[in-house]
């Protein structure tokens, strides 16, 4: 199987505050992991490309000042959403990479649903 | 000019109609096609893969056309637990991996 995680699957946060949010690939090892956030009735939009030990790569209009990306293993990626504000309520999906299959195909964690109040 | 796009839908089908989405993408240098399924406030799963040659998977079938950029779903003997929204994936060229999803076709299946 390829089964990616989350954590948390949900969370409230004030205004100002920093949230960080985990993705675990759980039985295989991810070179590369990606982060997404939809909003509703909106498609998934792709925020950065993680890879293990090396900086994130932003979409253009991503602050990476404000969306801290860290891959410090081949199984977890975390990204923290710093000085929260409202805005920044959204969904979040991590996916991983299978390294050991040349596909690209992603698995998916659970996501994470962030409202900031 | 969005890089991926759907009829948003929403397509209400009776059991056991046969129903087809349809897509298109912009860039042409595009490597790898996918159909997502997302059920409400969960994350999007892989339904199937679009091959060149055009896949069955069971009552599904994908359709590629690479010349019209082109790509199709369609769903055979719909059942009720085939609502969703129906999402089509395109690698991003120039992202490696990464991927550009549509924003999806809303499928509703009634009794």
């Amino acid at each position: 199987g390829a089964v990616v995680s989350q954590h948390p699957s949900r969370v409230i946060c004030k205004s100002g505050t920093s949230v960080k949010i985990e993705c675990r690939s759980l039985d295989f090892q991810a070179t590369t992991m990606f982060w997404y956030r939809q909003f509703p009735k909106q498609s998934l939009m792709l925020m950065a490309t993680s890879n293990e030990g090396s900086k994130a790569t932003y979409e253009q209009g991503v602050e990476k000042d404000k969306f801290l990306i860290n891959h410090a293993s081949l199984t977890l990626s975390t990204l923290t959403v710093t000085s929260a504000h409202p805005e920044d309520s959204s969904f979040y999906i991590c996916s991983a990479i299978n390294r050991d299959r040349m596909s690209y195909e992603q698995y998916f964690g659970p996501g994470t649903r962030l409202t900031v109040t | 000019r969005k890089e991926v796009e759907q009829d948003p839908g929403p397509f209400n089908v009776p059991e056991g109609a046969t129903v087809a989405f349809n897509c298109t993408y912009s860039n042409s240098a595009s490597q790898s096609f996918f159909w997502y399924r997302q059920d409400c406030r969960k994350e999007p799963k892989l339904l199937m893969s679009v091959y060149s040659s055009g896949n069955e998977d069971g009552r599904f079938t994908a359709q590629l056309n690479r010349a019209s950029q082109y790509i199709s779903l369609l769903i055979r003997d719909s059942k009720l637990s085939d609502s969703a929204t129906y999402l089509c994936v395109v690698n991003m060229q120039n992202s490696g991996y990464a991927l550009n999803f549509g924003k999806g076709t809303s499928l509703l299946v009634t009794p």
